[in-house]
């Protein structure tokens, strides 16, 4: 199974908006919604901030939002905070019944 | 409160077996999705597997056939083996419940393996 696609960075300014892509195929984010969003600061373990494409687990700031078209997953952070800066990765069920993450995404809030 | 911790050697020989084991507590193993996942230094996370209470179980099919998991509900824990280890097992090891087996919602605080002679 191939790694899901995303870019390797992105950044923004405090306030502003960001989107982060997730680039699959059929076999994975574009034949289930079942993608997942992790948050990684340095040091730490990961954290689940969406699920099921577009799910915030309790305790997660609505400022995260995920959605979905075709084989692309996208995560968006509205009001950046210099808190946000850290490595998101996203993740998809696929068609063998496995999981595959993407490369991660280093966020740099400016 | 959901706490896991992993459990092994920190060092393992090229060759040898990797065994790690995750011992749950706050919850009780016959119940969502229990996974192991992993992640070389600098570099992103890699799913290892999952098994489930009722024995379903897979794997990153990349590490074919050297990976085990199994699960030991008296004992709250399960556990990873990984066979013929490389120095491209080198990682930090997580392992992590699932509410489902993509969504990984509790992690341990992961413990780092190095593969070396």
């Amino acid at each position: 199974q191939s790694a899901l696609t995303q870019p390797a960075s992105v950044s923004g300014s405090p306030g502003q908006s960001i989107t982060i892509s997730c680039i699959g195929t059929s076999s994975d984010v574009g034949g289930y919604n079942y993608v997942s969003w992790y948050q990684q600061h340095p040091g730490k373990a990961p954290k689940l901030v969406i699920y099921d494409v577009s799910n915030r687990p309790s305790g997660v700031s609505n400022r995260f939002s995920g959605s979905k078209s075709g084989n692309t997953a996208s995560l968006t952070i509205s009001g950046l905070q210099a808190e946000d800066e850290a490595d998101y990765y996203c993740s998809s069920y696929t068609s063998s019944s496995t999981v595959v993450f993407g490369g991660g995404t280093k966020l740099t809030v400016l | 409160q959901v706490q896991l911790q992993e459990s092994g050697p920190g060092l393992v020989k090229p060759s040898e077996t990797l065994s790690l084991t995750c011992t749950v507590s706050g919850d009780s193993l016959s119940s969502y999705y229990w996974s192991w996942i992993r992640q070389p230094p600098g570099k992103g996370l890699e799913w290892i597997g999952f098994i489930h209470y009722t024995g379903s179980t897979n794997h990153n099919p990349s590490l074919k056939s050297r990976v085990t998991i199994s699960v030991d509900t008296s004992e709250n824990h399960f556990s990873l083996k990984l066979t013929s280890v490389t120095a491209a097992d080198t990682a930090m090891y997580y392992c992590v419940r699932g509410v489902r087996v993509y969504a990984h919602d509790y992690w341990g605080q992961g413990t780092l393996v190095t593969v070396s002679s």
